[in-house]
């Protein structure tokens, strides 16, 4: 189930279940998303991006879904697998004279074999 | 090859020090940056750099100062540290500002004692 706390959200699954984490974002002048997978002790890796003037885009066992009626962005994991445990950020490129990628608050997913 | 590279891994020193934080991209890269990740997992931007030049320089106390002797290095000096420094600094770069994906460095984690 999903929880939140004090602590970052978390998100628990069993290995083989889909996985599904939100993101609300806050400027609607953004126009570039991206997903990022941070394993501890090492920097956020990117895992897919999606541009506004899409609302679904597919990888490898990773789907992003953007709606921008209500601010909302999701990545949707397939088939989840122990080494998907991870903190998971959004990141919107917001426009604001310059162009920046800006992190929403992580959720942490946690795979059980 | 790593492409983001970031030195040291860790730093431990005591409040009213000054110390540096290196860091390289050897991706070809015309924006470098810094984030700082605290105790939640919350990454925010501090600085970010284009071509040499700083273009963003969010609401970071003036004992924070970027350096960058070429597009390819950032290096961030802190002087009079205090406690709520610690945290964890990460380096990325990108092709472009914010309309790209940006890759990270493997953080610091500079800890204020």
């Amino acid at each position: 189930g999903e929880s939140v706390g004090l602590h970052l959200p978390t998100l628990s699954v069993q290995e083989g279940d889909n996985s599904i984490i939100n993101c609300a974002y806050s400027n609607s002048a953004s126009d570039y998303f991206i997903w990022y997978k941070q394993e501890s002790g090492k920097g956020p890796q990117f895992i897919i991006d999606i541009r506004s003037n899409m609302d679904k885009r597919q990888g490898q066992r990773v789907t992003v879904l953007l709606n921008k009626t209500v601010k909302h962005l999701s990545l949707q994991i397939a088939a989840t697998q122990p080494g998907d445990s991870a903190v998971y950020f959004c990141a919107e490129n917001r426009q604001q004279g310059y162009s920046t990628l800006t992190f929403g608050k992580g959720t942490m997913l946690l795979v059980s074999p | 090859d790593t492409a983001v590279s970031q030195t040291p891994k860790y730093l431990v020193t005591q409040m009213g020090n000054d110390k540096s934080i290196k860091c390289e991209q050897n991706l070809g890269h015309d924006t470098m940056y810094w984030y700082k990740q605290d105790s939640k997992k919350f990454l925010k931007i501090m600085f970010s750099y284009n071509n040499k030049e700083l273009i963003i320089n969010e609401t970071v106390p003036n004992r924070f100062s970027p350096k960058s002797p070429d597009k390819a290095h950032l290096n961030l000096h802190i002087n009079s540290l205090e406690l709520g420094d610690s945290a964890v600094y990460f380096c990325a770069s990108s092709q472009g500002q914010g309309q790209g994906e940006a890759f990270f460095g493997q953080g610091t984690r500079l800890t204020v004692v």
